[in-house]
């Protein structure tokens, strides 16, 4: 399975701190994305990173890609209590639908 | 949540009853999924769409049925539900199979 598997399954920081989650990843991909999940609703679009690409930004996330270690990392940069969710990184292969993750628990205290 | 809207959004039932969720989306993208999100299992598809009358398995597929008889709609049914059933089943619709995905609210069933 290409499967992304995110690492720490949790992580609990402080307000103003950085939070730096994993994923990796089986077999080779043409994207990879990252979902953020509020408690109780549907995911929401983060970020696209394609497989040419070793990295992204989009205000408080940076996404790295690095494909001969099939691995991505999302840092979030002086998080904020209302970042607290989950966060899934999510795989496709050609011809292939999105495959998630099982996320990571991000908990931020005020 | 992008023009997506799933009903019901809450529901009980009993085992053995057949239950249809419906996904609802006013953005006319081509693909729409159905997936399940149990705990410790993330997100798992179920099926999706590529057009209408147009659909295709997903990892988790057994004792689910699905039609798209049209664009903007995507029904999945449970023909005979089990207590294994019970999830929180979310819809998500995207332009292209590996294009981002935007999703719905989500269902939550319970399945006595």
């Amino acid at each position: 399975s290409q499967q992304g598997e995110e690492d720490p399954q949790a992580l609990s920081i402080q307000e103003g701190e950085n939070a730096t989650m994993n994923c990796s990843y089986k077999t080779s991909i043409n994207n990879l994305q990252w979902y953020r999940q509020n408690s109780g609703r549907g995911l929401v679009h983060l970020i696209l990173i394609r497989s040419n690409e070793r990295e992204k930004h989009s205000g408080r996330l940076r996404v790295t890609l690095d494909t001969s270690k099939k691995s991505s990392s999302l840092l979030i940069t002086a998080s904020r209590a209302a970042d607290t969710a989950s966060y899934f990184c999510a795989t496709d292969a050609l011809n292939t639908p999105l495959v998630f993750g099982k996320g990571t628990r991000l908990s931020v205290i005020a | 949540d992008a023009g997506i809207t799933q009903s019901p959004r809450h529901k009980v039932t009993e085992t053995g009853t057949p239950v249809t969720l419906r996904c609802h989306q006013t953005e006319n993208h081509r693909y729409m999924y159905w997936y399940r999100q149990d705990p410790g299992h993330g997100l798992r598809l179920i099926h999706y769409s590529y057009g209408v009358k147009d659909t295709d398995k997903g990892e988790v597929s057994d004792g689910y049925s699905v039609s798209r008889s049209k664009t903007e709609d995507f029904l999945l049914t449970l023909e005979s539900a089990t207590s294994s059933q019970t999830s929180v089943y979310f819809c998500a619709i995207s332009g292209d199979l590996i294009e981002t995905q935007y999703f719905g609210p989500g269902t939550r069933l319970l399945v006595l």
